[in-house]
């Protein structure tokens, strides 16, 4: 079975401060998706970045990048110099299985404080 | 912009009065997902159609119905809706084939009195 384990909760910073999100994942599948989403206040999810499992160059996107590392099975997602707009809870997800179902984190809050 | 397109936004109905929840997209994608998601809690699948193959998770309760009438619609049924039911309602779609990333619409928000 797949599993995708979100430790933390909820992470508060202040302004401009750099917030790393840690998402630690299980699979027996060669084959595999990462994925984060954004869910700001709004509710709408928004798809942030996927990545397959045979591709393990990390990726920068403005202020954010991603460390991929399937030797620890880690997909770990950082966010540099905040802002109050980054406020939203950030989920990971992994996928499809067999029966094309994706299991997702239970989500990080991200708080960011003027 | 292409897009996914939930209605209602937000709906209110009585317990045991059936309601009908709508998504459309225009992204020509394959794959429509219906999630429900509680408060602080992780997105969680009910169904989702490949083209018009339908999959139903086993812990979808019985009083949730989906239909897919074409590649644009699909549609979330709720029989009999009960006060767990109260939810936010969450269609997806994606490409699929290697391109599994979703899109998702802004979500009905389901009120049950």
């Amino acid at each position: 079975a797949q599993k995708v384990t979100q430790a933390q909760t909820e992470i508060s910073v202040v302004e401009k401060e750099d917030v790393t999100l840690d998402c630690v994942y299980e699979t027996r599948d060669t084959t595999y998706y990462l994925f984060w989403y954004k869910q700001p206040p709004s509710g709408e999810l928004v798809f942030l970045i996927r990545r397959n499992s045979f591709d393990e160059q990390n990726e920068i996107s403005g202020r954010y990048s991603w460390n991929f590392q399937k030797s620890t099975s880690s997909f770990n997602f950082t966010i540099t110099a905040s802002q109050v707009v980054d406020s939203a809870v950030y989920f990971c997800a992994l996928g499809p299985d067999s029966w094309g179902k994706f299991q997702f984190g239970a989500g990080t809050q991200v708080v960011v404080t003027p | 912009d292409a897009m996914v397109i939930q209605n209602p936004r937000y709906q209110v109905t009585q317990f045991g009065k059936p309601v009908t929840l709508s998504c459309s997209q225009t992204l020509n994608h394959n794959v429509m997902y219906w999630y429900q998601q509680k408060s602080s809690q992780a997105p969680k699948l009910l169904f989702h159609y490949y083209d018009k193959d339908f999959n139903n998770e086993a812990d979808t309760p019985d009083n949730f119905q989906s239909r897919r009438p074409n590649t644009s619609f699909c549609f979330l049924d709720i029989r009999s809706p009960g006060l767990g039911d109260a939810a936010m309602y969450l269609c997806a779609t994606s490409k699929g084939q290697g391109e599994h990333e979703q899109f998702f619409g802004p979500g009905t928000r389901l009120t049950v009195l």
